[in-house]
């Protein structure tokens, strides 16, 4: 089955330490995007990349890193920059560039940093 | 892209169609409108998109006022499985998606 997979499931992480949340997509798809949520809110865009080796900044990028080196992954970095990094974290693809085509999402690493 | 106002949560009876609403006043001419639904603890998942036109699909339909300052998304028949955070999104395509607080749809058995 094609999908979006997210690894691991729950994570959990002392203050100061760097975290790599993976996300991986068998779906072909050339767009990768990451957003968080927090308890009770919407999704706020961090990254996103539309083409392999090319990547931009969303909404909350601060304290964020991401590398597309292969079309199928794109590897999350929260750094001990990031203030705040207890969240839900959604990875999600879409099959072209652009931003009309559905967006297919993973189910979600949840981080929990103490 | 143009805001959308949603009501913070709405309730159905299980078997009973359901209408979530959604305005969006300041909507332009090449937004689309979107609908994405969150199981609980699990990723959105893309229900349905329109422009103009009312649209069917196996999910759901969406019914565009002729103005296109509202829409409202149709499940004919809620069941349980359909109790989930629903987003009404406005994109032209020009910016990534930007997803709101949505409206929380509980079902009663």
């Amino acid at each position: 089955d094609g999908g979006i997979t997210q690894s691991p499931k729950y994570l959990f992480r002392k203050e100061g330490q760097n975290v790599t949340l993976s996300c991986e997509q068998n779906l072909n798809h050339d767009a990768m995007y990451w957003y968080r949520q927090d308890p009770g809110q919407g999704l706020r865009l961090i990254y996103y990349s539309q083409i392999v080796n090319d990547f931009q900044k969303g909404d909350i990028a601060e304290g964020y890193s991401v590398s597309r080196e292969k079309k199928e992954s794109f590897p999350l970095t929260v750094t001990s920059a990031q203030k705040n990094p207890t969240a839900f974290y959604l990875c999600a693809s879409s099959i072209e560039p652009g931003f009309l085509s559905p967006l297919h999402f993973g189910n979600g690493t949840r981080l929990t940093v103490t | 892209d143009a805001k959308t106002t949603q009501p913070n949560s709405m309730e159905s009876n299980e078997e009973e169609p359901v209408h979530l609403p959604c305005n969006h006043s300041t909507i332009s001419g090449t937004d689309y409108i979107h609908w994405y639904r969150q199981l609980p603890s699990q990723g959105p998942e893309y229900v349905i998109h329109g422009l103009t036109s009312n649209v069917n699909n196996r999910m759901a339909s969406l019914a565009i006022a002729e103005d296109r300052k509202s829409s409202t998304l149709i499940l004919h028949r809620a069941t349980l499985r359909d109790a989930a955070v629903y987003y009404c999104i406005l994109n032209s395509g020009n910016t990534p998606l930007v997803f709101g607080k949505g409206t929380r749809l509980s079902v009663i058995a």
